[in-house]
């Protein structure tokens, strides 16, 4: 089936460093992508979205680029703190409305 | 404010019990959701509500059994549950259920059974 996954389960980042978490979907129907950061013990906790008519959206200190062409996903994170490690799922809404969630990508930011 | 708070937020349970979880929200959304996440895991989707009525069940076993007394409140109750139950659930809400509407996650109900 379709579905949103990521790259790579887990990220390494040196604190001050920028960080870029990866995403890849497969169902061209998809319009509306949307990042979540989850720290332990916690629930998801909503970081930017991004409709499919636009390619970039930024926020405070992060970024979210959209390729529909390659059907790629990526949010960018700026001068990493230690408050950023937690576990970063992307996810997708496609025209039934639910979201489907990539497996996760778990970021560790090194002092 | 965006929050959904949800009780209690750790519950011990033996197969042979009934229990409920609670989720609440004053955001004035008009959907509601159940998702279960097991460890290191994405969350899944359990069930919706879009105001006040079951819109969707993701093929959850009758042990579970949801319930929305009104706008701002989504029970879950749990009866003769199973060890593989065990799982944190998230209660999550939106404006409404339709593509492009932010879901606001709880902090979840880590949930034991024994």
């Amino acid at each position: 089936g379709e579905s949103v996954g990521l790259h790579l389960p887990t990220l390494s980042v040196q604190e001050g460093d920028n960080s870029i978490i990866n995403c890849a979907y497969s169902n061209s129907a998809s319009d509306y992508f949307i990042w979540y950061k989850q720290e332990s013990g916690k629930g998801p906790q909503f970081i930017i979205d991004i409709r499919s008519n636009m390619d970039k959206r930024q926020g405070q200190r992060v970024t979210v680029l959209l390729n529909k062409t390659v059907k790629h996903l990526s949010l960018q994170i700026a001068a990493t703190q230690p408050g950023d490690s937690a576990v970063y799922f992307c996810a997708e809404n496609a025209n039934d409305y639910k979201l489907s969630f990539g497996a996760g990508t778990t970021v560790t930011v090194r002092a | 404010d965006t929050e959904v708070t949800q009780t209690p937020k750790h519950l011990v349970m033996g197969m042979t019990n009934k229990k409920s979880l609670k989720c609440e929200q004053h955001m004035g959304h008009r959907a509601m959701y159940w998702y279960k996440q097991k460890a290191k895991k994405p969350p899944e989707l359990m069930f919706v509500y879009s105001y006040e009525k079951l819109s969707i069940n993701e093929s959850v076993p009758s042990r579970f059994s949801p319930e929305c007394p009104n706008s701002s409140l989504l029970n879950l109750h749990l009866h003769a549950l199973q060890p593989e139950d065990s799982a944190l659930y998230l209660c999550a809400s939106s404006q409404e259920y339709r593509g492009g509407d932010i879901q606001y996650f709880g902090a979840g109900t880590r949930l034991s059974v024994l």
